[in-house]
C-alpha cells in the first residue's frame, strides 16, 4: 500500500491533454509544496519531470506541468505524444521522520 | 556524462546479508548527496536512504532502519548499502539516485542508475 494514491491507469489520444492525480494527506502533500513527478519507461530508470509542485528541470518539455490543491497534486501533460507512454510516479516530502513517500504509479497509455 | 552503476545484487536467504555498491562517474561525486530507492517487482518506488556529500547526515526509511547502513567512499567515487537481516519484502531492484542540485531540497532525484536486483528467498 503506497502512501500516496494515484489512479492505476489513464489514457489519451495524441495531441490531447491528460491529468494524473496524486492524493496524500495533510502530513505530506497538503503540508509541503514539495511534490515531485517521475516518468519511467519499461525497463528504464525513472526521470525527474517536475519538482516542488510546479518546477521543471532543464530539458523537460513544457508540455509537462504540475499543480496542487489541498492534499492532491496533479501532473498535466498537454499535446500527448507517443513517447509520453510510460509509468508516472508522484512523491512528496513527508516530514522529519517519514521523509519521502511515493505514489503507487500511473500507467499512461497513448491510444 | 553522469553515470551511476549499481552492483552487488543477487539471491540471498531470509536473514542474510548483502552489500550493494554504486559507482559514480561524470560528476564531482564528493559534492553531491546520494540516495537509495527501491522498486519491488511490478510495484511502485520506495525511498530507502539518504547520505550527504560528507556523510554528516544520514536518513533511513522506517522499513529498513536498524537493518541497512548507507555509507560512501568519496576517494573511490562510490556509494554503498549494507543490508542485514534481509526479509522477503526487501526483494526489489535497488537504484542509487543523485539528489538534484537545482532545488533547495534533497528529495528530488535527477540521475538514477539502472538498478541491481536483490531477491530474498529461501
Amino acid at each position: 500500500q503506497s502512501a500516496l494514491t494515484q489512479p492505476a491507469s489513464v489514457s489519451g489520444s495524441p495531441g490531447q491533454s491528460i491529468t494524473i492525480s496524486c492524493t496524500g494527506t495533510s502530513s505530506d502533500v497538503g503540508n509541503y509544496n514539495l511534490v515531485s513527478w517521475y516518468q519511467q519507461h519499461p525497463g528504464k530508470a525513472p526521470k525527474l519531470m517536475i519538482y516542488e509542485v510546479t518546477k521543471r528541470p532543464s530539458g523537460v518539455s513544457n508540455r509537462f506541468s504540475g499543480s496542487k490543491s489541498g492534499n492532491t497534486a496533479s501532473l498535466t501533460i498537454s499535446g500527448l505524444q507517443a513517447e509520453d507512454e510510460a509509468d508516472y510516479y508522484c512523491s512528496s516530502y513527508a516530514g522529519r521522520t517519514t521523509y519521502v513517500v511515493f505514489g503507487g504509479g500511473t500507467k499512461l497509455t497513448v491510444l | 556524462e553522469v553515470q551511476l552503476v549499481e552492483s552487488g545484487g543477487g539471491l540471498v536467504q531470509p536473514g542474510g546479508s548483502l552489500r550493494l555498491s554504486c559507482a559514480a562517474s561524470g560528476f564531482t561525486f564528493s559534492t553531491y548527496s546520494i540516495n537509495w530507492v527501491r522498486q519491488a517487482p511490478g510495484k511502485g518506488l520506495e525511498w530507502v536512504s539518504y547520505i550527504t556529500s560528507s556523510s554528516s547526515t544520514i536518513y533511513y526509511a522506517d522499513s529498513v532502519k536498524g537493518r541497512f547502513t548507507i555509507f560512501r567512499d568519496n576517494a573511490k567515487n562510490s556509494l554503498y548499502l549494507q543490508m542485514n537481516s534481509l526479509r522477503d519484502e526487501d526483494t526489489a531492484v535497488y537504484y542509487c539516485a543523485r539528489t538534484y542540485p537545482g532545488s533547495n531540497s534533497w528529495y528530488n532525484f535527477d540521475y538514477w542508475g539502472q538498478g541491481t536486483l536483490v531477491t530474498v528467498s529461501s
